[in-house]
């Protein structure tokens, strides 16, 4: 079966502009996490979805960062008005169920504002 | 605040020798704790998860050990060989089910 998928692989936009990126976590995966990675740094929590609950949001660096879930299946993540400091991989990554429960990444989105 | 702290410098050693990464955290009793291997231009995969009451997890040619007395964990590569050059990140449960991730450690294993 197909693995988790992210889309854009590579996203170059100005600084100011808003930029959206996809994820598309394994299907029967209830969660979805995304983190942000910059150069040489740990993933750095920034979301997550379970099921039909209320996210857990307290990752998000600021208001101009926003995600969304659609049911379990598909999540974009929005940042508005970007920044250089928003350069970084975006990392999506699903698991079955629990805290426990394996957490399966995407490859990235690599995000440059210039 | 919580902090996890992996060694930041690479590692070096030869084929076929033990290598030993270190995770050390601070203000923290998590519950559980995994290790992820990341290749570059890729996301992290899964390699174990040990429990806080587990002493020590193997799989293959991995182990990890867990003390929560010292607050670290290790994770040992039995007979290394250069395809397990990789960062290896160590992450812990901080509860309400999320993560907190170390910044990895990079490992290169010398043919």
């Amino acid at each position: 079966g197909a693995g988790v998928s992210q889309s854009p692989s590579n996203k170059v936009t100005e600084k100011g502009k808003d930029v959206e990126l996809r994820c598309d976590p394994i299907s029967g995966h209830t969660a979805l996490y995304w983190y942000r990675q910059r150069l040489g740094q740990g993933l750095e929590f920034l979301i997550y979805f379970q099921g039909n609950s209320a996210p857990d949001k307290s990752g998000l660096p600021s208001d101009r960062f926003s995600a969304e879930r659609t049911g379990e299946s598909v999540s974009t993540l929005t940042i508005q008005r970007t920044q250089q400091e928003d350069s970084a991989v975006y990392l999506c990554a699903s698991s079955f169920q629990s805290s426990t429960d394996t957490q399966y990444f995407g490859p990235g989105t690599r995000l440059t504002v210039l | 605040s919580q902090k996890i702290e992996q060694n930041s410098e690479a590692l070096n050693i030869q084929e076929g020798k033990t290598a030993t990464l270190t995770c050390n955290y601070t203000n923290y009793s998590p519950a559980y704790l995994q290790w992820y291997r990341q290749d570059p231009g890729r996301g992290p995969v899964f390699l174990l998860l040990i429990r806080e009451n587990e002493k020590e997890k193997r799989k293959e040619r991995l182990k990890v050990t867990f003390d929560t007395t010292l607050k670290q964990s290790l994770f040992h590569i039995t007979a290394s060989q250069p395809a397990d050059s990789a960062t290896y990140l160590c992450a812990l449960y901080s509860g309400t089910y999320k993560y907190i991730f170390g910044t990895g450690t990079r490992l290169k294993v010398l043919a």
